[in-house]
Order: structure tokens, then C-alpha cells, then sequence
């Protein structure tokens, strides 16, 4: 159990289009959503957290018109790169929790497969 | 502020001996938890081990174990017997108690050596 998909799992698009990734809990109800990026070699940097059926919350430095984040349900979540660059060419990972807000939750914040990113 | 520091960019360790990979914290909450994640070439997430605060008990996972010693806020993963398949990039990681969020060290690449 606990199964988050992405998809697609990689994307090569050309720079100023936009480009959607999919994160999608398989068997449980996700109330909360994480999105991560990563470059090469370096760690997880938190981009947003999503609540189902409420706005996104950006991490310091995000731009929210840029990674737009929607939680229509609780078994989905997008991430939309607007006007993609070369610079936003990245690992994408989302994650899925169970809790809603605040809590101690341990083991229960499980992982997607991740988004390759190359905008060319 | 929370912060997971992983001091060693990367290891290399002989196939089937013993390797400690380092993770020291940094927070002033009393309740928190500490993750131990594989990330493999192909970029999935894998959890390891789980550590509570309050835990008076290392943890154990298998082929992993925690060195979780609070006073000195360190969370060291130890893997036994080590596993070609064990070559990937290991994050350390920690949750507050009334939080959600993940906070991410920088990392260490494991190179098992046959």
C-alpha cells in the first residue's frame, strides 16, 4: 500500500511552454502534498505544500506564478511549469502524506517515482 | 530552525562490511523524528528507518540500524553487509512534531565496492 505515481516520468519540452506533472496517491487519500526539486547530486529543496481544496503554500524564493500547484482532490496533485526555461530543467519529486496539517506523522510521507525535466 | 548537516559527500565501503554514514541535527524542539531515505540512480525515494525522539531504542530496519544518540544530536545510519545494490545517494532527514515538512541534509553517495 501507500503507492504515489508521476507522470510522466520524464519531459523534454522547448523553452516558453508549459509543462504538467501529475502526482497521484494510488490506494490511500492524500490530504497534504509535498512538491520537491533537485539538481544533480544535491538534496531535496521543498517547493510547496498543497492542501486539498486549498492554495498552495510556497517555500521562501518559489515564484507561485511560475510552479502553479493544484490539489483538486485527495488522490491528486499538479504542478504546472509556466513558460518553462533551461533554468527550470530539474528532478521533480512529489510526495504524499496522510495528515492533515499539523500532527506527527513518521513514516507516512511517501514518495513518487519523480519527473525528469529538460527544457531546451 | 531545523537544520540535518551530512558531513560526508561520499563513502566507499568493500562489499559485505559494515558502513556508518553520518547525520548530525540541529533543533530546539523536544519532540521530532529523524528519516534515513536511498535514493537510487533512478531517482525514487526509499525509506530506510525511522527514529523517534522519545525513542529509547535504536532503531532497526533488516541490514539497517540507527546510532541515534540525543545528547550529542546525531542520527548515524549504519548499514551491515553491505550490497552492490546498496550504491545510491543517502539523505538523513527530520520532521518537527507539529510540522509536516521534511528537512533534507545534503546527502552522501554510497559506493559499494565488489
Amino acid at each position: 500500500g501507500a503507492v504515489v505515481s508521476q507522470h510522466p516520468s520524464w519531459v523534454i519540452c522547448k523553452s516558453g511552454t508549459s509543462v504538467k506533472i501529475e502526482c497521484r496517491s494510488l490506494d490511500f487519500q492524500a490530504t497534504t502534498m509535498f512538491w520537491y526539486r533537485q539538481f544533480p547530486k544535491q538534496s531535496l529543496m521543498l517547493m510547496a505544500t498543497s492542501n486539498e481544496g486549498s492554495k498552495a503554500t510556497y517555500e521562501q524564493g518559489v515564484e507561485k506564478d511560475k510552479f502553479l500547484i493544484n490539489h483538486a482532490s485527495l488522490t491528486l496533485s499538479t504542478l504546472t511549469v509556466t513558460s518553462a526555461h533551461p533554468e527550470d530543467s530539474s528532478f521533480y519529486i512529489c510526495s504524499a502524506s496522510r495528515l492533515a496539517g499539523g500532527g506527527f506523522s513518521l513514516r507516512e510521507q511517501f514518495f513518487g517515482p519523480g519527473t525528469r525535466l529538460t527544457v531546451l | 530552525a531545523q537544520k540535518i548537516t551530512q558531513t560526508q559527500p561520499g563513502m566507499f565501503v568493500q562489499e559485505k562490511e559494515a558502513v556508518t554514514l553520518d547525520c548530525t541535527y540541529d533543533t530546539s524542539d523536544q519532540s521530532y523524528g529523524l528519516f534515513w531515505y536511498k535514493q537510487p540512480s533512478s531517482g525514487e525515494m526509499i525509506f530506510l528507518i525511522y527514529q523517534g525522539s522519545y525513542d529509547e531504542q535504536n532503531a532497526t530496519e533488516g541490514r539497517y540500524s540507527l546510532n541515534f544518540q540525543k545528547a550529542r544530536k546525531s542520527a548515524n545510519l549504519v548499514i551491515s553487509a553491505s550490497q552492490l545494490g546498496d550504491s545510491a545517494m543517502y539523505f538523513c532527514a527530520m520532521i518537527r512534531e507539529y510540522g509536516n515538512k521534511l528537512v533534507f541534509g545534503a546527502g552522501t553517495i554510497l559506493r559499494v565496492k565488489s
